[in-house]
């Protein structure tokens, strides 16, 4: 069984401020964990994923996400946001193990980002 | 590369009614997936399937059927449309470590 919690469902920062998303994962075996946007009506991209290797990982639009086993948490970060950044950031989460079900893909609920100037 | 094709994008029904939503990707990808959006509640998983001729139950099934006859498509079908149905639905595929790439979207209304 897997699951993802998305802390806050609206974030609001400055234009040039850090930018920060927070996700944490519950899941019976090793996770693949990713964080998708998406901007309005449109479908899902993909900003970036952790899969093995290094747990700082980076993704397009200078956004990078950290890996943390410890804390079951996968937060996104921007060190400046950019007012093309405001739409709507889901982490979700699948096992890196298994056959079957070990494919389902569990999103969050997701987080609105809003940029003001 | 078209990536993930959804049809239709936008379709009105009466309560009762049945349709097929198509979604055919050209990435080669054994793993296919539908979800649903609504407000507040992010993506649910509807049905997915591992490859050819394997589907099986996602979060939400209930009124919902699914197929997967060739690779490259996944169908979504209601058989007797609720207005619990409305929604936007995403089509989506992947491969094991690749994450999920997504179409975008049907937005359906259910009245």
């Amino acid at each position: 069984a897997q699951s993802v919690t998305q802390l806050g469902s609206h974030v609001s920062v400055s234009e040039g401020a850090l930018v920060l998303l927070r996700c944490n994962y519950s899941s019976s075996v090793p996770p693949y964990l990713f964080w998708y946007v998406q901007y309005p009506n449109q479908g899902l991209q993909l900003l970036l994923k952790y899969t093995t290797g290094a747990t700082l990982v980076k993704g397009i639009n200078g956004f990078e996400a950290e890996f943390k086993k410890s804390e079951t948490s996968f937060h996104l970060t921007k060190p400046s946001a950019h007012m093309s950044d405001a739409a709507e950031y889901f982490c979700a989460v699948r096992a890196s193990l298994g056959t079957g079900t070990a494919s389902k893909l569990t999103f969050g609920t997701g987080t609105r980002l809003q940029v003001t100037l | 590369n078209a990536g993930v094709t959804q049809t239709p994008k936008f379709r009105v029904l009466k309560t009762g009614q049945s349709m097929t939503l198509l979604c055919a990707q050209d990435m080669n990808h054994e793993y296919m997936y539908w979800y649903r959006q609504d407000p507040g509640m992010g993506l649910r998983l509807i049905h997915y399937s591992v490859g050819e001729g394997t589907t099986a139950k996602g979060e939400v099934p209930d009124g919902y059927n699914v197929s997967r006859l060739k690779k490259q498509n996944f169908l979504l079908g209601l058989e007797s449309a609720a207005p619990s149905q409305t929604s936007v639905y995403f089509c989506a595929s992947g491969a094991w470590g690749s994450g999920a790439f997504f179409g975008q979207g049907t937005r359906l209304t259910v009245v």
